[in-house]
């Protein structure tokens, strides 16, 4: 079956730390990868997109791996603050068109001072 | 507007009977996306539309739910015979075409008693 896990526990980092988040996937060849930023309350706000040829993309302290291989994602966010305490969803784009993403559960970072 | 905007924030409804849910997308924006999310879940697509077209409805789980954009721009979900499975937070989303990045509004939050 196809599915797409994301930690479901919560992660708990000291501030400045380097937080990383996974994201599998399985029985999906996405075409892109995105992660998206929830906070309580509010939609999801994109951040960042990764192609499936691309092996890895930054975006000032954000950084997204993908291995179509591995078929794993893993999302860095370098030198973190507590206002980097948010949802962090990944989701999958099967085509150029991003009609349809598919999304993970979502996980959960905590950033501590 | 500034932003996606969807109406009613909160809607409580009786079970069996029909609700509809606004969304007013960014202005200028073709494409437009329905989603609804769970407590603790990723959102789950429901359907899209491209200016008036409704492109992909396969996410819309049964014959009760339908979704239109008569003019390109507002759309409406009509969920009708509401049961209490159909509690969530149902979002909106649009971007500017295909392949663009997605903006998702507050949505709206529907509880079925």
């Amino acid at each position: 079956s196809q599915k797409i896990e994301q930690n479901s526990e919560a992660l708990n980092i000291q501030e400045g730390k380097t937080a990383t988040l996974t994201c599998n996937y399985t029985n999906y060849s996405p075409a892109y990868l995105q992660w998206y930023r929830q906070d309580p309350g509010r939609g999801p706000v994109f951040l960042l997109l990764i192609r499936e040829n691309e092996k890895e993309k930054r975006k000032e302290r954000l950084k997204v791996t993908f291995d179509t291989t591995l078929k794993q994602s893993l999302f860095h966010i370098t030198a973190s603050q507590p206002a980097d305490s948010a949802t962090y969803l990944c989701a999958l784009a099967m085509n150029t068109g991003f009609q349809k993403l598919v999304f993970g559960t979502g996980t959960r970072l905590l950033v501590s001072p | 507007g500034a932003g996606v905007s969807q109406s009613p924030r909160y809607k409580v409804t009786k079970r069996g009977q029909d609700v509809a849910l606004r969304c007013d997308p960014i202005s200028g924006h073709v494409s437009l996306y329905w989603y609804r999310q769970a407590l603790g879940q990723g959102p789950e697509f429901l359907t899209y539309f491209n200016y008036e077209a409704q492109q992909d409805k396969s996410g819309l789980p049964n014959d009760r739910f339908s979704a239109e954009r008569p003019e390109g721009s507002i759309s409406t979900l009509t969920i009708q015979r509401t049961e209490q499975r159909d509690s969530a937070m149902y979002r909106c989303a649009s971007s500017l075409g295909s392949g663009n990045t997605i903006y998702f509004g507050e949505g709206s939050w529907l509880t079925v008693v």
